[in-house]
């Protein structure tokens, strides 16, 4: 079973920041959190990952609380484009298997 | 980062018959995985391929209805055997281990059972 718990969909205008929470109480010392995106019809993207320091790229920022139990994925600039089933995994390292919650249904609305 | 292409991209086959689909990396993996997608479900994740030894299978998945093999450290194959409509899915692949911190998936297969 999934380890995470998200909301199932969640709605942000275009332009604006999309804030995308998930909780992982059980979460290991040694477990990083990973975040994936599907666009319809598409393979699973990776978009970025953290282990307790709050990490940032080109697609999005991640922040984890300080007892990481919870994290959340930012898009700081909602595009169309990024409507998309996003996932919240956590597992040991890029070895480990993916064990797909259900994820959340973001809808960018124009 | 790497490409992984999958073949077929889709088909359709009759009940009773086997298909396999191939996956190919740019590149050398230490690991590779099957997932089969139902249509509006997440992912689930069928067996690791390990190269030079049998798969593993998640529970609910058994060899003798998904052979899975890996000769190589860039290209795997999973089979699915006597099919039934209920086999209609996405099956994609991923990989990793090679240092990129990530796992990439391919664009998957979409298979349909009549």
């Amino acid at each position: 079973d999934a380890k995470t718990t998200q909301p199932p969909s969640m709605d942000c205008a275009e332009g604006r920041a999309a804030n995308l929470p998930c909780n992982h109480s059980t979460i290991s010392g040694n477990e990083y959190v990973y975040w994936y995106r599907q666009i319809h019809s598409q393979g699973p993207q990776y978009i970025i990952h953290g282990l307790k320091n709050n990490e940032t790229n080109e697609m999005a920022s991640l922040i984890i609380t300080e007892d990481r139990k919870s994290s959340t994925l930012i898009l700081p600039h909602a595009t169309l484009r990024d409507t998309a089933v996003y996932y919240c995994i956590v597992r040991v390292g890029e070895d480990d298997k993916i064990i797909f919650g259900k994820g959340t249904r973001l809808h960018i609305l124009p | 980062s790497a490409v992984i292409s999958q073949k077929p991209s889709r088909d359709i086959c009759q009940r009773g018959t086997s298909l396999t689909i191939q996956c190919q990396v740019d590149s050398q993996v230490t690991m590779m995985f099957w997932y089969r997608q139902q249509p509006g479900q997440s992912l689930t994740l069928i067996a690791t391929a390990n190269q030079g030894s049998e798969a593993t299978y998640e529970s609910g998945f058994v060899i003798d209805k998904f052979p899975i093999s890996r000769p190589n450290l860039t290209f795997s194959t999973l089979t699915v055997s006597n099919m039934s409509p209920e086999d209609s899915s996405i099956y994609l692949c991923s990989a990793g281990g090679a240092g990129w911190g990530e796992q990439y998936f391919g664009p998957g297969t979409r298979l349909t059972v009549t």
